[in-house]
């Protein structure tokens, strides 16, 4: 079945270090693949998502490309931030599967000032 | 928007006791999900209605009924409340197979669920 692992947490870093998330899965079909982010006592909000191989997502300075070949979808930022202090998610959306989507465990990042 | 509003936001519940967590969304998207949160795991997702008037069972559907009561309301009931569900419940939908189908998921805010 579909699956997603991602590096267990949590991230800690200072301000303005750069940010990589591991994140790995498997799929029997072509899914598309997605990072969600959870602030404190909120749901989950889409940061980025990708639909097919070698794609790159990205929005808010944080980048994440669809390889194909290692079936990996690492998250990265240049410069955190403290304000980007959450919990990630990498999900996958699999259409052979009815578009349920994969969570993994999620990343909780603090960023210190 | 609203976009998707879940209520109630808090619930104590004792063993044994009943509760429906109701879930609506304002975008005609057609699918719509339940899922539970538990520390280290991700979420996980109870059941599913891929379009009106179809539900479908998810990876932990057990204690578990729901109600796709039309297209905006998509309602969790708790028949027989156990410690064991304790947790965080998010409501969720998707366009899901018709029309801007990337899987994309819109969450509402959650519920937190206590069980004594």
């Amino acid at each position: 079945g579909n699956s997603v692992t991602q590096m267990e947490g949590p991230v800690t870093l200072s301000e303005e270090a750069f940010l990589t998330i591991n994140c790995t899965y498997t799929a029997t079909g072509y899914p598309s693949l997605f990072w969600y982010v959870q602030y404190p006592g909120e749901g989950l909000q889409l940061l980025l998502k990708a639909t097919k191989a070698d794609d790159k997502g990205s929005n808010k300075g944080f980048e994440a490309t669809y390889r194909k070949e290692t079936t990996s979808f690492h998250l990265e930022k240049g410069s955190v931030q403290v304000s980007d202090s959450a919990v990630y998610f990498c999900a996958l959306s699999d259409p052979a599967g009815g578009f349920k989507t994969i969570f993994g465990a999620g990343t909780r990042l603090f960023v210190k000032a | 928007n609203a976009g998707v509003t879940q209520t109630p936001k808090f619930q104590v519940l004792k063993t044994g006791q009943s509760m429906t967590l109701q879930c609506a969304q304002d975008m005609n998207h057609n699918s719509m999900y339940w899922y539970r949160q538990d520390p280290g795991m991700g979420l996980r997702l109870i059941y599913y209605s891929a379009s009106e008037g179809t539900t479908d069972k998810g990876e932990v559907p057990n204690g578990y009924n729901v109600s796709r009561l039309n297209k905006r309301e998509f309602s969790l009931r708790l028949e027989s409340a156990a410690p064991s569900q304790t947790s965080v419940y998010f409501c969720a939908s998707s366009y899901g197979n018709r029309g801007p189908n990337t899987g994309e998921l819109f969450f509402g805010e959650g519920s937190r669920l206590t069980v004594l």
